[in-house]
């Protein structure tokens, strides 16, 4: 069965600090693997990741690609209150519907 | 330029009567999709269309459900008979085409008392 984990579920820490976001998936048909940033109700787009190694960055988040070991990671430098949201995983199969994990929840404190 | 919008953002109904929920898509966008989402979890799966038919609609959990997108753009997911168990949030997603990011409405919440 395909199925997107997702680690931490929750996770509470202090403005300035760096996290990091895990997602790792089992998918019969991969096409892409895609993080979302859920603050109230609209899930919001951040990257979409197809290749292996290949960084992708946007002002303090970037995510990259692992193919061979079936996983993901979403980092976040220099965190921000605005920040908090809970951070969603997806696995785009076969180009369809989007499976999804269950997100970590981030709360950051200032 | 406008994203996703969904109406309404509320609704409260009562179990056993029938709700529409409608979904206006990105201009231009040929791809649409309706998940739901329960407290906790992630959103899940529940049909998309590509143009106007429904081109998979095998998370639909029983045939109280059905969605309808008859000129290629709004689409409606219809819910009868429904149950307390129907509740969560319905988003609908649109994307320029299939395999392309997907943008997300806002979501419906719906309560069955």
């Amino acid at each position: 069965e395909d199925k997107v984990v997702q680690s931490p579920l929750s996770l509470v820490v202090h403005e300035g600090d760096t996290v990091t976001l895990n997602c790792s998936y089992e998918v019969t048909n991969f096409r892409s693997l895609l993080w979302y940033k859920q603050e109230k109700k609209a899930p919001t787009f951040l990257f979409m990741l197809t290749s292996s190694g290949i960084e992708k960055k946007s002002g303090r988040l970037s995510s990259i690609l692992d193919k061979k070991e079936l996983f993901s990671i979403l980092n976040i430098t220099a965190t921000q209150t605005g920040d908090s949201a809970v951070y969603l995983c997806a696995n785009d199969q076969a180009g369809t519907a989007l499976i999804f994990g269950k997100g970590t929840t981030l709360s950051v404190s200032s | 330029g406008a994203g996703v919008s969904q109406t309404p953002s509320n609704k409260v109904t009562e179990k056993g009567k029938y709700v529409e929920l409608r979904c206006d898509p990105i201009s231009g966008h040929t791809a649409l999709y309706w998940y739901r989402q329960s407290l906790g979890q992630g959103p899940e799966f529940l049909i998309y269309f590509q143009g106007t038919g429904a081109a998979d609609d095998s998370g639909l959990p029983n045939d109280r459900f059905f969605a309808v997108r008859p000129e290629g753009s709004v689409s409606t997911l219809k819910i009868q008979r429904t149950e307390r168990g129907d509740s969560a949030v319905y988003l609908c997603a649109s994307s320029p085409k299939l395999g392309g990011e997907q943008y997300f409405g806002p979501g419906t919440r719906l309560t069955v008392t």
